[in-house]
């Protein structure tokens, strides 16, 4: 089992569209969460980091469920310029060291048309 | 620019040749990370370096890969004898702080293209 699961879409939404993404983790010693975008395989960007009581950045809003193991990325009011590559990305607290190391799940592709 | 900074932006070897991909941190971060993404697939960890220190390559192949991060310039990954399967996209990220609550910052990432 992959230690963090997206759907890989594509999703393909008109303009003005709400659009949800889901991740799954499978190592509950998880300790944080982020949702980067990757355009056209260039770097990852840092889109928002997740808390466990849930945030919101302009049209994004994230979500947290330890219990599930489970992250979402919510966005509304859908722009051309959203289309990209969404990846749920994990820290995994290794035997009580937490430094950083990244795990990244396969992404899922947003595509928004006209 | 005071990003990650990556060079070459894009190498291409021949088979048995010598990669050498160089990694500045953005200021002030003293903890390195590289990453590589293979065609069609997502970015996975390769190894974790703070400055003349490797704490974490559990992500590297054992042979012909070798990562440093010296006290004065950048952070460097090392292939050597290339091989086809090498081709991909290597990213490096950088942070202040070794711990998970700090967001890492990507460099534009070089690609590698082996004939």
């Amino acid at each position: 089992r992959k230690e963090v699961e997206q759907d890989p879409g594509p999703f393909n939404v008109p303009e003005g569209a709400t659009v949800a993404f889901n991740c799954t983790y499978s190592n509950s010693a998880s300790q944080s969460f982020f949702w980067y975008r990757q355009d056209c395989r260039k770097e990852p960007k840092l889109l928002m980091s997740v808390y466990s009581s849930g945030n919101e950045d302009g049209r994004f809003t994230a979500q947290l469920n330890r219990a599930s193991q489970y992250i979402s990325l919510l966005i509304r009011d859908s722009k051309l310029s959203d289309s990209a590559t969404y990846l749920c990305v994990v820290n995994i607290d290794a035997g009580g060291t937490s430094y950083g190391k990244l795990t990244f799940g396969q992404g899922t592709i947003l595509t928004v048309h006209p | 620019n005071a990003g990650v900074m990556q060079n070459p932006r894009h190498l291409v070897r021949r088979r048995g040749q010598e990669a050498r991909l160089r990694c500045s941190p953005m200021k002030g971060h003293s903890h390195v990370y590289w990453y590589r993404q293979l065609p069609e697939e997502g970015l996975k960890f390769m190894v974790y370096l703070q400055k003349e220190n490797i704490i974490d390559e559990s992500g590297m192949p054992k042979e012909r890969f070798s990562a440093e991060f010296p006290k004065e310039g950048p952070s460097i990954l090392r292939i050597q004898q290339v091989v086809r399967g090498d081709s991909a996209a290597y990213f490096c990220a950088s942070s202040p702080l070794g711990t998970d609550y700090q967001p890492q910052h990507f460099g534009d990432g070089t690609r590698l293209s082996i004939l």
